[in-house]
């Protein structure tokens, strides 16, 4: 089944780049995801990225993927206090569920 | 729009107890899912429902039990609660397969003494 992982903190400073990577197995998701968790609350999407492009561009939010190396990064300029969240990069499971990568944890510090 | 909703947020239980949690979305979605968040863990599958009326046993099921008798609510229940099952666990739905996003509730912490 498929397998994501992930690095579990990330520090940046306030304004500097962030970027979050994650490996994955199962190269038949359709679609990766990147999904953000604020303190007590529950997961949003993010942003996406089809499986056959190669980056996407969301203001901020860049999403690279190198399918030959099963490698999606997430990377976010300019970061913000406000950007300071868990992140967890997820792929799609047999199920019609998504497989979770452990999340990594973002501080930014100002 | 209320998209997907737990109830209830918080619960405290002692081992052995029962309980339930309500999940209730109002997309109109096909798929829901059980998932518990553990430090460390990530998200696990707990259980599923690719419609009305039906389940299947995700990733963790044990000590779990749902049912899905109406399209918009999943329910998860605990028949004789264990501290293991102390977690916070979310609830997810979907329109559509492999496209569709997945939406969650607020999450239930759930502690066992």
């Amino acid at each position: 089944g498929e397998d994501v992982e992930q690095s579990l903190f990330l520090s940046v400073r306030e304004g500097d780049s962030s970027v979050i990577n994650c490996t994955y197995t199962d190269s038949s998701s359709t679609y990766l995801y990147w999904y953000k968790q604020e303190p007590g609350a529950g997961l949003q999407l993010l942003t996406y990225i089809f499986s056959n492009m190669d980056m996407k561009q969301d203001q901020r939010l860049t999403v690279l993927l190198n399918k030959k190396d099963k490698h999606l990064s997430l990377r976010i300029a300019d970061t913000q206090t406000g950007d300071s969240a868990i992140y967890f990069c997820a792929g799609g499971g047999s199920q019609g569920n998504l497989i979770f990568g452990k999340g990594t944890k973002l501080s930014v510090k100002p | 729009n209320a998209g997907v909703t737990q109830t209830p947020k918080f619960r405290v239980l002692k081992t052995g107890q029962s309980m339930t949690l309500l999940c209730a979305q109002d997309m109109n979605h096909e798929y829901m899912y059980w998932y518990r968040q553990d430090p460390g863990m990530g998200l696990r599958l707990i259980h599923y429902s690719v419609g009305e009326g039906t389940t299947a046993k995700g990733e963790v099921p044990d000590g779990y039990n749902v049912s899905r008798l109406k399209k918009q609510n999943f329910l998860l229940g605990l028949e004789s609660a264990a501290p293991s099952q102390t977690s916070v666990y979310f609830c997810a739905s979907r329109g559509q397969l492999n496209t569709g996003e997945l939406f969650f509730g607020e999450g239930s912490r759930l502690t066992v003494l």
